[in-house]
């Protein structure tokens, strides 16, 4: 089982709709949790944290947090053409940045 | 203020030929990281500093790879001898405090070895 796994896609969605972008990890001692996205030829862009259950809302972002379930998520609310990216999910656990291989997402007009 | 610093942006050469990349944290930045990404990938850790110490290097293939990072400021990353599978994105990333999660990454090294 890997560390930290993520579906990876393509997701596609319509302009204006939501997109849920999914991620599990193994480790239950995992304390901080993070999306990175990642244009294609550009370096990973890191873009939410979040550390506690629950809900973390930042512009058009949101990311959720289920540490019972191991589960945490990513919400882009009004995608836009530009959110098309790959999205990495990353875990921190003793002193170390696991991330997933990534979902594709691509928003179309 | 500048973010990470990576040169260079490509790098193609033969198997068997030696590579170094190098990496300027963001100012400040005492923790220092070096990932390599395979296509299709998430980044996976080869090292990490802080300062001029190597605190992790266990995911390091050692009988190839070497790294520096001399005064605690920018790192040089090593290959020698270059294989065909060592084709990838090296990429470097800063922290500002020991071990901490929210790390800063450069543009990345896209190297091809033929």
């Amino acid at each position: 089982q890997k560390e930290v796994e993520q579906n990876s896609g393509p997701l596609s969605v319509p302009e204006g709709a939501i997109a849920s972008l999914n991620c599990t990890y193994s480790d239950r001692v995992s304390q901080s949790f993070f999306w990175y996205r990642q244009y294609s030829g550009k370096s990973p862009e890191l873009i939410m944290s979040i550390y506690s259950n629950g809900d973390k809302e930042d512009g058009r972002f949101t990311a959720q947090l289920n540490k019972a379930s191991q589960y945490v998520s990513l919400l882009i609310r009004d995608s836009q053409p530009s959110d098309s990216a790959t999205y990495l999910c990353a875990v921190f656990n003793t002193d170390k940045l696991i991330f997933g291989t990534g979902t594709r997402l691509q928003v179309f007009p | 203020e500048a973010g990470v610093v990576q040169s260079p942006r490509y790098k193609i050469i033969e198997k068997k030929q030696p590579v170094a990349f190098w990496c300027n944290p963001i100012s400040g930045h005492n923790t220092l990281y070096w990932y390599l990404q395979n296509l299709g990938q998430g980044p996976e850790l080869l090292i990490r500093y802080e300062n001029e110490e190597a605190v992790d290097d266990s995911q390091l293939p050692k009988d190839r790879f070497s790294a520096e990072r001399l005064k605690g400021v920018d790192s040089t990353l090593k290959i020698q001898p270059a294989e065909l599978g060592d084709s990838a994105v090296y990429l470097c990333a800063s922290s500002l405090v020991p071990g901490s999660n929210e790390q800063f990454f450069g543009p990345g090294t896209r190297l091809t070895v033929l």
